[in-house]
């Protein structure tokens, strides 16, 4: 029952933006985009969040489009340790806690 | 270092043994959930607990499955007759606050024989 879907993997030269983008057609009015990464071996790692507007901390930004439907994490100068799986997570608020639902995420190659 | 840890960080056992992982989330973290993820896919939820109360499991957490946290500090998570389709990460992450935003650990990776 995923609710995010992303491209499987992507490529990206090193110095270059990372745009990774991310569809979330059934997202409700309260629901969170979360985007983390996880590079081998390791948990999942933050990156940002998002509801309606657009994000921006040291890490990335986030863009998230006015209907909601989709967005986009932005790394701006991608580097050779950025190369990871990245995961855009819906976040739903049920009755008595936050569930986070993973899609298979997107494998990012940055490449010298 | 003041993260969510784990351990084992690995465990080999035969099926049908019973195996069981510790998880010390962040110390002032009151919520914590367990995952299970298997290879190529991202993590699936297993169980929410709030201070010491479990409120939440998913139907992936058959019977063979038990997640305990006493006294809403360190949880445990132990797997009774150990199957094959058990091998997996298993993850524990924990939060605190409004915003919910989960940290995770490194993970345990279990593999059956």
């Amino acid at each position: 029952d995923a609710k995010t879907t992303q491209p499987p993997s992507m490529d990206c030269a090193e110095g270059r933006a990372a745009n990774l983008p991310c569809n979330h057609s059934t997202i409700s009015g309260n629901e969170y985009v979360y985007w983390y990464r996880q590079i081998h071996s390791q948990g999942p790692q933050y990156i940002i969040h998002g509801l309606k507007n657009n994000e921006t901390n040291e890490m990335a930004s986030l863009i998230i489009t006015e209907d909601r439907k989709s967005s986009t994490l932005i790394l701006p100068h991608a580097t050779l340790r950025d190369t990871a799986v990245y995961y855009c997570i819906v976040r739903v608020s049920l009755y008595n806690f936050n569930k986070f639902y993973f899609g298979s995420g997107t494998k990012l190659n940055v490449k010298p | 270092d003041t993260g969510v840890s784990q351990n084992p960080r690995h465990k080999i056992t035969k099926r049908g043994q019973n195996v069981t992982f510790r998880c010390d989330p962040i110390s002032e973290h009151n919520r914590l959930y367990w995952y299970r993820q298997t290879l190529g896919q991202g993590p699936e939820f297993l169980t929410y607990f709030q201070n010491e109360a479990q409120l939440e499991k998913s139907r992936l957490l058959s019977d063979r499955f038990s997640a305990e946290r006493p006294k809403g500090s360190f949880s445990t998570l132990e797997i009774q007759r150990t199957e094959q389709g058990d091998s997996a990460m298993y993850l524990c992450a924990s939060t605190t606050g409004t915003t919910d935003t989960q940290y995770f650990g490194p993970g345990t990776r279990l593999t059956v024989l």
